[in-house]
């Protein structure tokens, strides 16, 4: 079965401290992946996305197939991180108009 | 250039009642999808359709119902509602033809009472 999993519904952090928001996957194919941001509870934003390997914000992701995660990070968190995080798999291969969601991680920079 | 656009933003309907979401590509965008996100979980796949065709269908009821118009907007139809379609209704477009991310609308919030 195609899932994803974020096991934290909450990550709080200091600010100026790393920040790793996990996500592990359920894929039998070669997986797409994605992080979006969801401002305000409302929009969603692309974050990144595995095969592009570009850095946003500061925040990174490496896909492991190995291990079958995604884990977002950043070294440093700043105020304006805080926020609503899903991890995303792209369920249908070829074909990114299916995405299946994790349960999402709120990250909170504490001063 | 406008991104997605979804109309209404907000709606309020009784149970049983029906209702119908608009959803505006971006502009050259030819598939769109449509997710339900019940507060507190992340979106679930609901529809995409893709050049007017259905494409894919997740896990709901035949209650749900969607079709793509020519100029590539989309409508989701839902019938009889229930409490639990209380929800905020997402949708988004892609060009379709590669494995461009998706693009996602502010929403519509849908309330049954």
């Amino acid at each position: 079965a195609q899932r994803v999993t974020q096991p934290e519904k909450l990550l709080s952090v200091f600010k100026g401290a790393p920040v790793e928001l996990k996500c592990n996957y359920s894929y039998s194919g070669s997986p797409e992946l994605f992080w979006y941001v969801q401002y305000s509870r409302q929009r969603l934003q692309l974050l990144l996305r595995h095969i592009s390997r570009e850095s946003i914000k500061g925040f990174t992701a490496d896909l492991n197939k190995g291990e079958t995660s995604f884990h977002l990070k950043k070294p440093f968190a700043q105020d304006e991180d805080s926020d609503l995080y899903y991890c995303a798999l792209s369920g249908l291969a070829g074909n990114t108009g299916k995405l299946i969601f994790g349960q999402g991680t709120t990250l909170q920079v504490k001063p | 250039d406008a991104g997605v656009t979804q109309s209404p933003t907000h709606l309020i309907k009784t149970r049983g009642q029906h209702v119908t979401l608009r959803c505006s590509p971006i502009s050259g965008h030819k598939s769109v999808s449509w997710y339900q996100q019940v507060l507190g979980q992340g979106p679930q796949f609901i529809f995409q359709y893709y050049e007017k065709e259905e494409r894919g269908r997740g896990n709901f009821p035949d209650r749900f119902s969607a079709r793509q118009f020519p100029n590539y907007s989309s409508e989701l139809n839902v019938n009889a509602l229930l409490l639990g379609d209380s929800a905020l209704y997402l949708c988004a477009s892609s060009p379709g033809h590669s494995n461009q991310p998706q693009h996602f609308g502010d929403g519509t919030r849908l309330s049954i009472l």
